[in-house]
């Protein structure tokens, strides 16, 4: 089956320091991964569409440029959160098309990146 | 829009049943399920499409009525294993971004 990867599983920062978290489809393309972030005991609340060789889609509210979307390759997108705060703190969640069932899509997610900012 | 899941939070014995409910205020094309354990990633259970189709395997299963923009899951005999939180991702036009549900903590206890 469809296997996404994301690195790091857990992250501890200092303020102001920059963190990358990586996301990569194993055995299949995705032009298309989506970033969510995830706080305890609550929904996904989806951040940005990442496209391959486009800019991403930021939703409401999400900062273009704190939370930086690169989706260089058809198999990897990451996530750099620029400038780190405490209040960034959180759980990241990639998730990419893996199939498509009759035109509904398939959601694999990562396996998840704790931030944590000091 | 996000949809509405009830109940917030279920506990059951094992071999109990539980339904838990999933409506939208728009029309919606798609229907998908996910159970997510604590720390880990959401896993897919299950997408019903509109035309009020029911789907199911093993005792998990569901249904979507189209006409009430509402989807249910039904766990049946359940088992130590389907502790969780479980997800509705509604899906309003083909191919569109999902969006999810606040989730339903579901706890089976021995």
């Amino acid at each position: 089956g469809a296997v996404v990867s994301q690195h790091p599983s857990r992250v501890i920062c200092k303020s102001g320091t920059s963190v990358k978290i990586e996301c990569r489809s194993l055995d299949f393309q995705a032009t298309t991964m989506f970033w969510y972030r995830q706080f305890p005991k609550k929904s996904l609340m989806l951040m940005a569409t990442s496209n391959e060789g486009s800019k991403a889609t930021y939703e409401q509210g999400v900062e273009k440029d704190k939370f930086l979307i690169n989706h260089a390759s058809l198999t990897l997108s990451t996530l750099t959160v620029t400038s780190a705060h405490p209040e960034d703190s959180s759980f990241y969640i990639c998730s990419a098309t893996s199939g498509a069932l009759s035109g509904a899509n398939v959601l694999t997610f990562g396996a998840g990146s704790r931030l944590t900012v000091l | 829009q996000q949809p509405v899941q009830s109940p917030q939070a279920v506990i059951l014995r094992e071999g109990e049943d539980a339904v838990i409910n999933c409506s939208s205020s728009k029309a919606l094309y798609s229907v998908h399920w996910y159970r997510q354990k604590h720390g880990e990633a959401p896993i897919f259970l299950m997408i019903l499409l509109k035309g009020g189709e029911q789907k199911g395997h093993d005792k998990i299963s569901a249904s979507f009525n189209e006409k009430k923009q509402q989807s249910s899951l039904y766990l049946t005999a359940s088992q130590l294993s389907y502790s969780g939180t479980y997800f509705c991702g509604t899906e309003e036009t083909s191919g569109s971004r999902l969006t999810f549900g606040e989730g339903t903590q579901l706890t089976v206890n021995p």
